[in-house]
């Protein structure tokens, strides 16, 4: 299940089973999202993107999700393996030049 | 190259001394971003670069941090008279686009400790 931690959000889950991990994000005008997932002593690792003009996109067992309305992403990964192990970021752009803003983070650990 | 190389991997610093942090962007890519973590947390965007220019600052603190991107040089970071609250791991990214339609990609970050 998901739990809120000290300092992060964590989702364990069973090895072999699918993880969702979501995210709100906060400006309504941001038209360009990505997933990042980012192992220990690492920096983040693009994982998949979507623009605002999609609500679904699927990439290697992996699925991202937009829901506009609600201001709402989510990441599905499909038979989750142990090297799925990480923090995964949410970010949020504007077109026009605007850094990256990252949501705060979910850890996902995998059981055996 | 084929990464965004960042260097070095690990600063240790004294209080009130001088840090400076390299990062070599992808080849092609002629956006440049830095940005802070800490506790493995959030994300602070710093500052980014369009080729040697600044392209947004708006999160840099304004003093004691600086930045450049030189042509034929790595870009770096250098955090002045480093207090305490400077230890984080400061990652760079960079990208073929301001940030609205590419990603970015990051480099592994340089851990900087004050003590």
């Amino acid at each position: 299940g998901e739990s809120v931690g000290l300092h992060l959000p964590t989702l364990s889950v069973q090895e072999g089973d699918n993880s969702i991990i979501n995210c709100a994000y906060s400006n309504s005008a941001s038209d360009y999202f990505i997933w990042y997932k980012q192992e220990s002593g690492k920096g983040p690792q693009f994982i998949i993107d979507i623009r605002s003009n999609m609500d679904k996109r699927q990439g290697q067992r992996v699925t991202v999700l937009l829901n506009k309305t609600v201001k709402h992403l989510s990441l599905q990964i499909a038979a989750t393996q142990p090297g799925d192990s990480a923090v995964y970021f949410c970010a949020e752009n504007m077109s026009h030049g605007q850094n990256f803003v990252f949501g705060p983070g979910t850890r996902l650990s995998v059981l055996p | 190259g084929e990464e965004v190389a960042q260097t070095p991997k690990h600063l240790v610093r004294g209080e009130g001394q001088k840090a400076k942090l390299y990062c070599a962007p992808i080849k092609g890519h002629s956006y440049v971003f830095w940005y802070q973590q800490v506790l493995k947390n959030e994300f602070k965007f710093l500052i980014s670069f369009q080729n040697e220019n600044v392209f947004d600052e708006t999160g840099m603190p304004k003093e004691r941090f600086s930045a450049k991107c030189l042509p034929n040089s790595p870009c770096s970071l250098e955090i002045q008279a480093t207090k305490l609250e400077d230890s984080a791991v400061y990652f760079c990214a960079s990208s073929q686009d301001a940030g609205g339609n590419q990603p970015q990609h990051f480099g592994d970050g340089t851990r900087l400790s004050i003590l």
